[in-house]
């Protein structure tokens, strides 16, 4: 089955700064990769996904880049903000009939004044 | 608030015994999903439904079991509990269900403490 890894498991950031979480999978049929934002206590939530026909997508301060021939793919985050302070999930989906999301293992961000 | 909701918020039961979490999902959403969360082991997806039938299925224990009823909400069953099986468990739902085609919107979770 699938696997996906993420690193690092915690980051730490300055106000302002930029973040970057960086992730591998390992089945080459993975074609959807969300990632989630968590905060302390509440739901995963959807920040941006992309597809394995796009390179690229951002969406303000938020982008997410895909390299399909290394399966790796990663968050970024510019101008960081105390409430970008939360774990972040990435995953990857098989293609197929079924949505079965694999879970890398989650980073923490912790971003400081 | 994503539109799914889960019941209880949270619960706490003893070893050995059984407990039922409800999801109802998002209105218009067919596909229900199941997952846990422990420190250790990170978002676990356990079990998914698409309009009442079982659709995939991931890391369930033969002690846990599922099902999605007609009006489309979701039951999760965990049996003859362990200090182990102390998690977050999420609910999760999509329109189709299908892969890479929707999006899954969680529910707030079900705090399950087994003493």
């Amino acid at each position: 089955g699938e696997n996906v890894e993420q690193h690092p498991s915690t980051l730490s950031v300055q106000e302002g700064d930029s973040a970057v979480i960086k992730c591998t999978y390992s089945d080459s049929a993975s074609n959807y990769f969300p990632w989630y934002k968590q905060e302390l206590g509440k739901r995963p939530q959807l920040i941006i996904d992309i597809r394995s026909n796009v390179g690229e997508k951002k969406d303000q301060r938020i982008a997410v880049t895909l390299n399909k021939t290394a399966k790796h793919f990663s968050l970024h985050i510019t101008e960081t903000q105390p409430e970008d302070s939360a774990v972040y999930f990435c995953a990857a989906i098989i293609t197929g009939t079924a949505s079965k999301l694999t879970f890398g293992t989650g980073t923490r961000l912790q971003v400081t004044l | 608030d994503s539109g799914v909701t889960q019941t209880p918020k949270h619960l706490i039961t003893a070893t050995g015994q059984r407990v039922t979490l409800r999801c109802s999902p998002r209105s218009g959403d067919l596909s229900v999903y199941w997952y846990q969360q422990s420190l250790d082991q990170g978002l676990q997806f356990l079990i998914q439904y698409y309009n009442g039938e079982e659709r995939a299925k991931g890391n369930i224990l033969e002690r846990f079991s599922a099902q999605q009823f007609p009006d489309l909400h979701s039951e999760l069953n965990l049996s003859s509990l362990e200090l182990g099986d102390s998690a977050l468990y999420f609910c999760a739902s999509s329109v189709w269900g299908l892969a890479g085609t929707d999006t899954q919107y969680f529910g707030p979770g079900t705090r399950l403490t087994v003493l």
